[in-house]
């Protein structure tokens, strides 16, 4: 089983200030690797897919990047709506498997 | 627009067996694979199970290979879950989504299942 590994497991920033999340996958998997977004009593909504593709809807602010085993979901100038958990997952070989995910809670 | 509707979910027994249903439209549900993943109380998400796009192929989580089964009927467009021997750590929201390999999106609003005496 493959597992993704996030840091941090909890952010708590300021407006406007950029924030960066990885997720490291214990064995190469490409860029097979999707990003996720979760606000309370939500269903998660894909933010970015294959790890540095954009996705119709999505604010500009996100992006991704990475491949093997390192990957970055980069947040420019967070704005309020964006307090959620953030996860990736890996859709290389089954299981498929999610990050632990990660909180970000704006100060 | 893609929309995918789970149902299904309730309070349940331990050692007893529930059916979710997810009814998908908006897109030709026989051309995408399909995947359950679910979500305890208060923590992250996990995998659950996948099909193939003509139900002949599966895949399924240790966690619940040999209690659970997905299936699908293309004609109605819907997507099953069949959950036999649940446990207390079944406990948890359950989405579907289309094509996880390629993003899922969207997902369902998921249906809560509660295993419990």
């Amino acid at each position: 089983e493959i597992v993704l590994t996030q840091s941090p497991d909890f952010q708590s920033v300021t407006p406007k200030e950029k924030v960066t999340i990885t997720c490291r996958a214990s064995q190469s998997i490409g860029t097979s690797l999707h990003w996720y977004q979760q606000k309370p009593d939500q269903s998660p909504k894909l933010l970015i897919k294959s790890a540095s593709q954009s996705i119709s809807g999505v604010p500009s602010r996100f992006s991704g990047s990475g491949s093997g085993t390192d990957f970055t979901l980069t947040i420019n100038s967070l704005e309020a709506e964006d307090a959620a958990t953030y996860y990736c997952l890996q859709c290389t070989t089954f299981p498929w498997t999610f990050g632990q995910g990660t909180k970000v809670e704006i100060k | 627009e893609v929309q995918l509707l789970e149902s299904g979910g309730g309070l349940v027994q331990p050692g007893g067996s529930l059916r979710l249903s997810c009814a998908a439209s908006g897109f030709t549900f026989s051309s995408y694979t399909m995947t359950w993943v679910r979500q305890a109380p208060g923590k992250g998400l996990e995998w659950v199970s996948d099909i193939g796009r003509r139900g002949a192929t599966t895949f399924y989580a240790d966690s619940v290979k040999g209690r659970f089964s997905t299936s699908r009927d293309n004609s109605k467009n819907t997507l099953f879950l069949q959950m036999n021997n649940l446990r207390a750590e079944d406990t948890a929201i359950y989405y579907c989504a289309k094509d996880l390999a390629a993003g899922g999106d969207p997902w369902g609003q998921g249906t809560l299942v509660i295993v419990s005496s």
